[in-house]
């Protein structure tokens, strides 16, 4: 079975670009889930997809961030425009329902704005 | 609102002796516990889960941990440990496995 997959593994851009990065969770998994991770912190939930609709988006910072969940399949985390304290890594996950289930992860996404 | 603590930034044990990670958690209800491993570079691999039932949970990789509802405590143990198993641990709480809050882990560096 595929895992989670993430692109790009690597982003390095300067503040106030925009940046944008892609999750392909697990086939029939209808929960998907962005996090950041901060160097040296556990990873924060940005927003949750159930299908193609948003459970969850409390913790996202939604001046600078949007997240998109088309065909209730692959999601697209962007950031427009990009500030220092946004360098973290992004990890993409998804479980089959959500309710009281194993999440996977994908392998995250390392950016790195200077 | 719920929130993990995990005390130990950072363990070291040599090989083949015994592990304890720590962590302690506060939920308003009976909570949904996980322990997560990540290896440099690696997403993140679920170890052991509790939703309910025995309170001692098995896991991969032989690791084990014990719910105590009393202490507001999920440690995780391993009786002997290995070189491979360095890494960093994250221990979290929410209702369900992705919709969680996460510690900020425990980093474990295995000597030889």
């Amino acid at each position: 079975e595929a895992g989670v997959a993430q692109s790009p593994r690597y982003k390095i851009i300067e503040k106030r670009q925009s940046v944008a990065f892609w999750c392909n969770p697990i086939s029939g998994h209808a929960t998907l889930y962005w996090y950041q991770q901060i160097l040296g912190q556990g990873p924060k939930l940005l927003i949750q997809f159930q299908n193609n609709g948003v459970v969850d988006d409390s913790q996202l910072p939604k001046d600078r961030f949007s997240a998109e969940r088309l065909k209730g399949v692959d999601s697209t985390l962007k950031i427009q425009p990009a500030k220092l304290e946004d360098s973290a890594v992004y990890l993409c996950a998804s479980s089959p329902n959500g309710q009281g289930t194993e999440a996977f992860f994908g392998q995250g996404t390392r950016l790195t704005v200077v | 609102a719920q929130s993990v603590t995990q005390p130990d930034i950072h363990i070291t044990v040599s090989e083949g002796a015994s592990l304890e990670l720590r962590c302690n958690y506060s939920y308003g209800a009976t909570p949904y516990l996980f322990w997560y491993v990540q290896s440099p570079g690696q997403g993140l691999q679920l170890l052991l889960k509790y939703f309910s039932g025995d309170t001692l949970v098995q896991g991969i990789k032989g690791f084990e941990a014990e719910f105590k509802r009393s202490q507001s405590s999920f440690n995780l143990r391993k009786p002997s440990v290995h070189w491979s198993d360095a890494a960093e641990y994250f221990c979290a709480v929410g209702v369900n496995a992705g919709k969680s809050t996460f510690g900020d882990g425990t980093t474990l560096t295995v000597k030889p």
